[in-house]
């Protein structure tokens, strides 16, 4: 079992705001990063270091991080933000890395 | 610009040790900048991070995956290789290789993947 949780499922209306959410104890000392996952293509990192957007990622992606939860908020979702989100971190040994077990993003 | 090609067999008979390569150019291997890794993710499942390393040498294996996994480098074609022993239906999954670059555990890069399926 993974050692972050991740509600299965979350959905959000077309340009609202939604918070998807990773919990963990080992996220109480470790950054979290945020990938987001289209059917049939690899993974694309969203968020690492719990805020930081990398290059050519779209400014309505934020993260933060409290405690042992780390937050990716999408601020004006938009249809093509459809996708599956995962989380991820070290866990508490500091030298493996876990993910999350994937939270599903329906924009309606 | 780093990129990542993931090759090897798209078949393994179980039992069988499964074996991948992945490719990296615009970027050496040896570059104290990135930590490089394998992750997996079976039809319709979760990413399962399977190990990494480091420029350093240092090496890091799921524990639930440990007793089988090998992960070696080849410096001269700029390549890492992922082996996979004894595997069973379950290792049936699509595999990728990635590397981090901003900040550990964030892999910020991904091959492809490529589909590796476990049958006789």
């Amino acid at each position: 079992s993974s050692e972050l949780t991740q509600d299965p499922a979350v959905s959000v209306a077309l340009g609202q705001t939604v918070r998807i959410t990773c919990q963990g104890d080992s996220l109480r000392n470790y950054y979290a990063s945020w990938y987001q996952q289209k059917p049939g293509q690899a993974p694309i990192l969203v968020i690492y270091a719990n805020n930081n957007r990398p290059s050519g990622i779209p400014d309505r992606f934020s993260g933060s991080s409290s405690g042992n939860t780390a937050s990716l908020t999408i601020t004006g979702a938009q249809a093509e933000d459809e996708a599956d989100y995962y989380c991820n971190s070290r866990d508490s040994s500091g030298n493996h890395v876990v993910f999350g077990g994937g939270t599903k993003l329906t924009v309606l | 610009q780093l990129q990542l090609q993931e090759s090897g067999p798209g078949l393994v008979k179980p039992s069988e040790t499964l074996s991948l390569t992945c490719t990296v150019s615009g970027a050496s291997i040896s570059s104290s900048n990135y930590y490089w890794g394998w992750i997996r993710q079976p039809p319709g499942k979760v990413l399962e991070w399977i190990g990494s390393f480091y420029y350093s040498g240092s090496t890091y294996y799921n524990p639930s995956l440990k007793s089988r996994v090998t992960i070696s480098v080849d410096t001269s074609k700029n390549q890492f290789s992922l082996n996979l022993s004894s595997v069973t239906a379950a290792d049936t999954a699509v595999y990728y290789c990635a590397s981090s670059s901003l900040a550990p555990s964030a892999f910020d890069i991904w091959g492809q993947g490529t589909m590796v399926t476990v049958s006789s």
